[in-house]
């Protein structure tokens, strides 16, 4: 059964850093393409940032370019997002996504973490 | 940026059918879309693909009761035999590439009574 899990979410100060990790299992994690995606409370859904399944090919929306990073470590079935910066408006659940396709870009997130809550307050 | 509009809420009795409508922006009137559904307190889910000639691949474990369609630049998922559990909130998602940026959005997301 494909699982995802993320953590390291927790209250942050503005201009603070945090990593999440997500931690997949169930599947072949080094052959999947792998997303985040995040939603601020009430709100919809925000792709945030696609990996390559091997980690050399990676995109990320305008809203966090240059902020957050995303890598991935395959022995370790782990998937990353450092966030450097961070503001208000970054308060959110953050899910970790698997990606049904193979195409070098984000297109089908098949499997979902239960998400983690990052909240950016003094 | 493209858009994806949908509805703000539907509603339809208990047993009966409904009809979602994701509608691309005219210039990726072509376009595949995903769509998602999110229960209260949930994480999404993934439901189906859907492409501009109306065919469309579903998620795994996704039951007989939903089927896309589209005509046009509009895309919908349609829920049969409405049950309680399919009262949530349905994103359509398309993923582009603009001047050479990759990028995914998401539609605003139908929310889902069942009566």
């Amino acid at each position: 059964e494909v699982h995802l899990a993320e953590s390291g979410g927790g209250l942050v100060q503005p201009g603070g850093s945090l990593r999440l990790t997500c931690v997949a299992s169930g599947f072949t994690f080094s052959s999947y393409e792998m997303n985040w995606v995040r939603q601020a409370p009430g709100k919809g859904l925000e792709w945030l940032s696609y990996i390559s399944s091997g980690g050399t090919t990676i995109h990320y929306s305008d809203s966090v370019k240059g902020r957050f990073t995303i890598s991935r470590d395959n022995a370790r079935n782990s998937l990353y997002l450092q966030m450097n910066s961070l503001r208000a408006e970054d308060t959110a659940f953050y899910y970790c996504a698997r990606d049904q396709n193979n195409y070098g870009s984000p297109q089908r997130f098949d499997y979902w973490g239960q998400g983690t809550l990052v909240t950016v307050s003094s | 940026l493209p858009v994806l509009t949908q509805p703000p809420s539907a509603s339809a009795l208990l047993g009966a059918s409904i009809k979602l409508t994701c509608t691309l922006s005219s210039e990726h009137s072509t376009y595949i879309i995903e769509w998602y559904q999110q229960r209260p307190g949930r994480s999404p889910q993934y439901i189906m693909r859907v492409k501009s000639d109306g065919s469309y691949i579903k998620g795994d474990g996704i039951p007989d009761r939903f089927m896309g369609s589209s005509s046009g630049a509009d895309r919908y998922v349609t829920i049969s035999n409405l049950q309680s559990d399919d009262e949530a909130e349905y994103y359509c998602g398309e993923s582009h590439t603009i001047d050479g940026q990759v990028g995914y959005v998401f539609g605003t997301g139908t929310t889902v009574t069942v009566l």
